[in-house]
């Protein structure tokens, strides 16, 4: 079975530039998470997909960021324009409802 | 509020000796409970989870983690540790009622040889 695949895997942008990341899930599963991470912490939800709705992002910047699913499968989160502190690890991770959620590798965001 | 909670920052443990480490919760209802762990410069894996039925439950590379509903507790333990078991690891907890994922802070695993 095929995971979770995302890209880029790095990335560096200097500040007020704009990035885009992309995450495909697991075939079938029909909730998506992005999750920031700072290195040495825990993973921060930034916004929760089920299928294409979504159902929480109480904690994305919507100044900044913006994330869409279109057709309830790929998923895009934007950064426009970004800040020194959103220099982070993006997980995108998804799950079937109520089931252990399975993680991508990361982009790497460092921005200068 | 809900939460889940990761009392140490980082465990020392002799490799061969057994190892815990400690996650507990306070959520709403009956809870599923997992835990992650990471790799440097790696994602998430999957190591276990609890949802319902026998309160010991056995994950991958040998790990097991006990569920104790009157302590609220859903402890990470492996008889032998390995020095490769070095790594960050992460509990979460998915209350009954909802699709949110709510994780403690991470606890970094050492094994020294």
């Amino acid at each position: 079975e095929a995971g979770v695949a995302q890209s880029p895997r790095y990335k560096i942008i200097e500040k007020r530039q704009s990035v885009a990341f992309w995450c495909n899930p697991i075939s079938g599963h029909a909730t998506l998470y992005w999750y920031q991470q700072i290195l040495g912490q825990g993973p921060k939800l930034l916004i929760q997909f089920q299928n294409n709705g979504v159902v929480d992002d109480s904690q994305l910047p919507k100044d900044r960021f913006s994330a869409e699913r279109l057709k309830g499968v790929d998923s895009t989160l934007k950064i426009q324009p970004a800040k020194l502190e959103d220099s982070a690890v993006y997980l995108c991770a998804s799950s079937f409802t109520n089931t252990e959620a399975f993680f991508g590798q990361g982009t790497r965001l460092t921005v200068v | 509020a809900q939460s889940v909670a990761q009392p140490e920052d980082q465990v020392n443990v002799a490799e061969g000796n057994p190892l815990t480490v400690k996650c507990t919760y306070s959520v709403s209802g009956n809870p599923y409970l997992f835990w992650y762990v990471q790799y440097p410069n790696r994602g998430l894996q999957f190591l276990l989870k609890y949802i319902t039925g026998d309160n010991l439950v056995k994950g991958s590379y040998g790990f097991e983690a006990e569920f104790n509903k009157s302590q609220t507790s859903f402890h990470l333990k492996k008889p032998s540790a390995l020095v490769s078991d070095s790594a960050l690891y992460f509990c979460a907890v998915r209350p009954d009622s909802n699709y949110q994922l709510i994780w403690g802070a991470g606890t970094k695993l050492i094994i020294k040889p």
